[in-house]
This record gives structure tokens, sequence and C-alpha cells, in this order.
């Protein structure tokens, strides 16, 4: 029973630099999300997707691009990475009764 | 002034104590309201969802005053186990869209 996996768990990137954080779920579920979390503060909303083909912005979009092909995947690409963007990441679904699954995290570092 | 706000914390208690947790939110038009439970460097994971008449689950009992925009959290008997990071988060709407965390109250269940 994967739930939602997410990959990779830590990643070290230069400024300038792009990658794509990976992130899987098997439970069906039409929605699906990404959050970073920064000392201090709340999870934040980057982007989210009710369906496939389907996206949206959260509060905090910028700097950062998603797409959603199919029910089961939604990558997080980070097009030219920056210091600010040091943060823990999770990828979550929404299940039944509004109930968040998230991934295992992605702590990521950019120098 | 921050959508969800809690308890600073951090929250240190001996075993067996009762702690309770507070949690404000801005926006009347929340819909629906949960208490998340996140270990050190782990995934948040929902511990349980809040409902208007409140509601218990073992050792631990929700309440929810809408009137007041105010949501709480009590758990007694502490246990060593229970020692987590406590967030509070609020769904804008019945969609699943709009999730709000608060930042989190950290307790310490000390021996």
């Amino acid at each position: 029973n994967a739930g939602v996996t997410q990959t990779p768990k830590f990643q070290v990137l230069k400024t300038g630099q792009s990658m794509t954080l990976q992130c899987a779920q098997d439970m069906n579920h039409e929605y699906m999300s990404w959050y970073r979390q920064d000392p201090g503060m709340g999870l934040r909303l980057i982007h989210y997707s009710v369906g496939a083909g389907i996206t949206d912005q959260g509060e905090v979009p910028n700097g950062y691009n998603v797409s959603r092909s199919t029910t089961e995947d939604f990558p997080l690409r980070l097009l030219s990475a920056a210091p600010s963007q040091t943060s823990v990441y999770f990828c979550a679904s929404r299940g039944d009764a509004g109930k968040l699954f998230f991934g295992s995290g992605t702590q990521l570092s950019v120098l | 002034r921050k959508e969800v706000e809690q308890d600073p914390g951090p929250f240190n208690v001996p075993e067996g104590a009762t702690v309770a947790f507070n949690c404000t939110y801005s926006n009347s038009a929340s819909q629906s309201f949960f208490w998340y439970r996140q270990d050190c460097r782990k995934e948040p994971k929902l511990l349980m969802s809040v409902y208007s008449s409140g509601n218990e689950d073992g050792r631990f009992t929700a309440q929810l005053n809408r009137a007041s925009q105010y949501i709480s959290l009590l758990i007694r008997d502490s246990k060593l186990s229970d020692s987590a990071t406590y967030l509070c988060v609020v769904n804008r709407d019945n969609y699943g869209q709009n999730f709000v965390f608060g930042p989190g109250t950290r307790l310490s269940v000390l021996p």
C-alpha cells in the first residue's frame, strides 16, 4: 500500500539549475498538491490539480511549474533554482472527507 | 495577521499531563477543520477532523467555535509518543482546494 511516493528525499542544487520533484499516488485521488514548509511558517500551497489536465496556482507559485498528464503523477519543476527555494517540499493527495495524504518530503538546498 | 494562528509553543509537559492547544482562523467562510500531527522531519498525518459539535478520539478531544473562529485540541494523559508538532488546518471551501495550515505548536512530553 504505497500511498503517496515522493522523490528524491534530499537534493542540493546550485543557483540557476533546474530539477523535477516527482510525486505519484496509487489511491486514484483526483486532487493533488505541492506545499513548501519553512521554519516558523505553516505549509504553503505552491500548485494544485483537481484532475488530469487541470492545474492551478496556490499561494506561492513563482519559480515553479507543474503538469498533470495522468491521475497518478504530479511532478513539480523548478525552472531556475534560487536560494529562496531552499525548503522542505511535500506532495499531497486528498481522499474522502478532506483527508490529505502526504509524501515523505524532499529537503532541497539551493546554494 | 496570518489566516491561521496557533499557540507559539513549545509546550513541555510531564507524562500524564493534560495539555490544550488553541487555534484561531480569520476567514469566517472556512468550511472544515482538522488537526494534523507532524513528527520531526516527517510528513504531516491527520490526527482528527473537527466537527461543530466537538468530537473525541480516545485521549484526544477537538472543539470548534465558529462564532469565535476558534479551534482547540485537548490531549489527556499525555504519553511520550505524543511528542510532535500539532498543525491546525482550515479548509476554505468544500471542494478541498484551499487548505490553510497554521505554523504548528510543538509538544514535548517529558518522562
